[in-house]
This record gives C-alpha cells, sequence and structure tokens, in this order.
C-alpha cells in the first residue's frame, strides 16, 4: 500500500512569490491534515478535511495560505504571496477515521519550504 | 486550547541505556496520547500510543505511562541502539471538538554505539 505522498519534497521561492504544495493521501482515508514544522518547534496544525469540505481550519495563519481538496483525494496547500516567517516543513497526513478515543495519522514525508 | 510541553529537547545516550522523554498536557479532556519518531529525512511514525483509560503499556522495548491526575505522560526506551536515533514527537488529542492533536516540540534522541 502506497504510503502519503508529498511534492515537492524541497521548494525555495522569494519572498513575494507564490508556491503550492501538493499532498496525496493514502487512498480510501476520507481524513487529510495539513501541519507544519518551524525548525526546533512543535508540529503545528493548519487544516483538516473530511473528503472535500473543510472541517477545521482554524489554524491557518492568515489569508495568504489557500487550501483545496476537489473532489476528496489529493489536497494542495497554496502560499501567496509567501513571506519569511512561512518557512518550515509542511506536512500532510490522512486517517482512516477521525473521533473520539483517538486515531493513527499517517504522515507524509513533508515538503520543505525555505523563502528567501 | 491544548498545550503540550516536551522535555528534554535534546537526549544524548550510550548504546544499551535507557532514555525516557516526558510529556505534560493542559487540557483533561485529552484523552488519547499517540508518540510518533521521525527518523533523519524521513516521515514521523506512530510508534505506541495510549489511551486515558489505561495506565502503561508496552510494545518490545518502548512503553509509555500515564498519569491523569497530574496530566503528564512518558516514553520509554530500554536497552538503546543506535537505529534508536531520531526526533521524537509526544501528542494530545481531545476527547471532543475535532479531535486534533496538540505536538509537543519534540525531542532529539542520540544513541552513542
Amino acid at each position: 500500500e502506497a504510503g502519503v505522498t508529498q511534492f515537492p519534497s524541497h521548494s525555495v521561492i522569494e519572498k513575494g512569490q507564490t508556491v503550492t504544495l501538493r499532498c496525496d493521501p493514502i487512498s480510501g482515508h476520507d481524513n487529510l491534515y495539513w501541519y507544519r514544522r518551524v525548525m526546533g518547534k512543535e508540529i503545528k496544525f493548519l487544516l483538516h478535511f473530511v473528503k472535500e469540505s473543510k472541517q477545521d481550519e482554524s489554524g491557518m495563519p492568515n489569508n495568504r495560505f489557500l487550501a483545496e481538496r476537489t473532489g476528496g483525494t489529493y489536497s494542495t496547500l497554496k502560499v501567496q504571496p509567501a513571506e519569511l516567517e512561512d518557512s518550515g516543513v509542511y506536512f500532510c497526513a490522512s486517517s482512516q477515521t477521525a473521533g473520539a478515543g483517538g486515531y493513527e495519522q499517517y504522515f507524509g514525508p513533508g515538503t520543505r519550504l525555505t523563502v528567501t | 486550547g491544548e498545550n503540550v510541553e516536551q522535555h528534554p529537547s535534546t537526549l544524548s545516550v550510550q548504546e544499551g541505556d535507557s532514555a525516557v522523554i516526558k510529556c505534560t498536557y493542559s487540557d483533561s479532556a485529552s484523552n488519547y496520547f499517540p508518540w510518533y519518531k521521525q527518523e533523519l529525512g524521513k516521515r514521523p511514525q506512530l510508534i505506541i500510543d495510549i489511551r486515558s483509560n489505561v495506565g502503561e503499556k508496552k510494545d518490545q522495548r518502548i512503553a509509555v505511562t500515564l498519569n491523569k491526575t497530574a496530566k503528564h505522560f512518558s516514553l520509554h526506551i530500554t536497552e538503546t541502539q543506535p537505529e534508536d536515533s531520531a526526533v521524537y514527537f509526544c501528542a494530545a488529542s481531545p476527547s471532543g471538538g475535532s479531535y486534533i492533536p496538540t505536538f509537543g516540540r519534540g525531542t532529539s534522541l542520540i544513541v552513542h554505539p
């Protein structure tokens, strides 16, 4: 079974440019999450999709970030325009279920974004 | 919201020693506590988890303990091996709302051969 995949693995862009990150979850997983880790800090929640619907987007830092999951399969996270503080590793994760009692999330390898 | 503190940030041990990583959480409603291991250049992977109705769980050389009263949980690795070297993240998930886990800052474990 293929795991969660993310593209690209690395991206270096200049401040003010646009970047789009892609995540392909494990097939059949309705729940898709985006996280970000700034160096040395916690893995911070950004957004949760259930199929194509945004279930929780309370972690999105501002309106420069736009996430979509058309058709309930892969997801994209666009940063426009990028700022220096957007640098970090962006993780995507998916899970088959979500709810009380806990559930395993399967992480992708992450996209390392550097904004110069 | 939930706040998870994780200590230490770096832990260096000799092969064969034990390693302990500690986390505290603030929300008494949290009831699921996973631990993820991220090896260099790889993705975070779940290694063990514990639910609030259990005080301890073991899986070979790793174990997790939970003290709900004190709101802390710990990861114990015995007989450490060089391949245990990685960053370990603890997390706490609430029993309601969107069930999103809050992660700690990670512990970089280095096992010297």
